[in-house]
């Protein structure tokens, strides 16, 4: 079936630093990729849509510009948290939509900042 | 604007007793609707979903949804629950067409089951 694989699973950087966050689509192309932020035991809150060749779309509330989203490729959309600190520290989780089935997700990033 | 509710924060359950978690929605159009389940520091797992034709779904590890139109309802079921099946549920519904539209999250279920 569809696989999304993301990485790392979970990343420790200082604060003031930069992490990237990779998402790839193994086995289909997706012109679409999503970001997603959750908080303990809290829902899915979508950051951003990312479209491959163009630039992304944010929702609202989202800082662009802490936030870099990049879509390359056809099966690589990556996630740059910029200047990182604390609050940033959370659960981010990337998803795509392979033709003609649902919705796979990635199995998630834990940033730590401290 | 375009939603989805899951009413109960918590549900518990004992094995081998059946299980619903709720979910209502809120879209113009016809819905498209999903339920995932995640475990502890993990992404999602699909469980199933509705596009179209009969409203009772079946999915994955034997779960199972309805889809009632007038209650605008898609509420997760299982006729008997297993210690494993304690996770977080979500409820999600399709906004936008095809590979682009995006996938709005109810809140999430835990559903805890006990021997």
């Amino acid at each position: 079936g569809a696989v999304v694989s993301q990485h790392p699973s979970w990343v420790i950087c200082k604060s003031g630093t930069s992490v990237k966050i990779e998402c790839r689509s193994l086995d289909f192309q997706a012109t679409t990729m999503f970001w997603y932020r959750q908080f303990p035991k809290q829902s899915l809150m979508l950051m951003a849509t990312s479209n491959e060749g163009s630039k992304a779309t944010y929702e609202q509330g989202v800082e662009k510009d802490k936030f870099l989203i990049n879509h390359a490729s056809l099966t690589l959309s990556t996630l740059t948290v910029t200047s990182a600190h604390p609050e940033d520290s959370s659960f981010y989780i990337c998803s795509a939509s392979p033709p003609g089935a649902g919705y796979t997700f990635g199995s998630g990033t834990r940033l730590t900042v401290v | 604007a375009q939603s989805v509710a899951q009413p109960e924060d918590q549900v518990n359950v004992a094995e081998g007793n059946p299980l619903t978690v709720k979910c209502t929605y809120s879209v113009s159009g016809n819905p498209y609707l999903f339920w995932y389940v995640q475990y502890p520091n993990r992404g999602l797992q699909f469980l199933l979903k509705y596009i179209t034709g009969d409203n009772l779904v079946k999915g994955s590890y034997g779960f199972e949804a309805e889809f009632n139109k007038s209650q605008t309802s898609f509420h997760l079921k299982k006729p008997s629950a297993l210690v494993s099946d304690s996770a977080l549920y979500f409820c999600a519904v399709r906004v936008g067409y095809n590979q682009g539209g995006k996938l709005i999250f109810g809140q999430g279920t835990e559903l805890s089951v006990k021997p």
